[in-house]
């Protein structure tokens, strides 16, 4: 079965660079969701689309930002990056139905130098 | 505000043996989703189980069932016959508005 699709997989830049990482949902799948998982840590919600429009933003700093095309991929723009943003990035899809279940794709390894 | 805790960092378990990994939440909402995810080494975010707070009955998935205790608010994962691969942190989130809030993780260790 396709599952959710990121890329790139893994991003190296350096500090006030800009990154844009990008996710492609599962076929048919209306929502997208974005997190950020530090070192150590569990997943953090950063934001999230619904049929093309933000539907929910959790702790997603305002150098970020991201938007869902038309084709219901997404893009997590992140601007004056910092060492702190070093992180995993998942994108999660799901179809608006009761349940919900969100899947996860690989994320992207980001490294801030 | 919503919280999930997962009191136990790591756990181990012996190859076939029976785990369980705990973890309570804490929520206002009547009507919720609670999920376990597992992350292996390559830190890919694995959907293990998932169950619907409406729902008296425990969700299993083949060696994956749950015990859910809606009053008490506790939701663990028992794992059954382990495995190797079964070596990962496992995350317990519940769907809170649109996003998932997970609790800390427990890393399960699985010993040949």
């Amino acid at each position: 079965a396709a599952g959710v699709i990121q890329s790139p997989r893994h991003l190296i830049k350096e500090k006030r660079e800009t990154a844009t990482l990008k996710c492609y949902p599962i076929p048919r799948h209306d929502t997208v969701y974005w997190y950020q998982q530090g070192p150590g840590q569990d997943p953090q919600f950063l934001i999230s689309f619904y049929e093309k429009m933000q539907s929910d933003k959790g702790s997603i700093p305002d150098r970020f930002s991201a938007q869902q095309f038309s084709d219901y991929h997404s893009e997590l723009n992140m601007s004056s990056l910092e060492l702190g943003d070093s992180a995993l990035y998942f994108c999660a899809s799901s179809l608006l139905d009761r349940g919900e279940t969100q899947y996860f794709g690989p994320g992207t390894r980001l490294l801030v130098l | 505000a919503q919280t999930v805790t997962q009191s136990q960092p790591e756990m181990s378990v012996q190859e076939a043996e029976t785990v369980t990994l705990s973890c309570t939440y804490d929520t206002s909402e009547s009507d919720y989703y609670l999920f376990w995810y597992k992350q292996p080494p390559s830190r890919q975010m694995i959907l293990v189980i998932r169950q619907e707070a409406y729902k008296q009955q425990n969700a299993t998935e083949n060696r994956f069932s749950v015990n859910f205790q809606k009053a008490a608010k506790s939701f663990s994962l028992k794992i059954s016959d382990s495995q190797l691969g079964d070596a990962a942190m496992y995350f317990c989130a519940n769907k809170y508005g649109n996003k998932l809030v997970f609790g800390a993780g427990t890393i399960l260790r699985v010993k040949s």
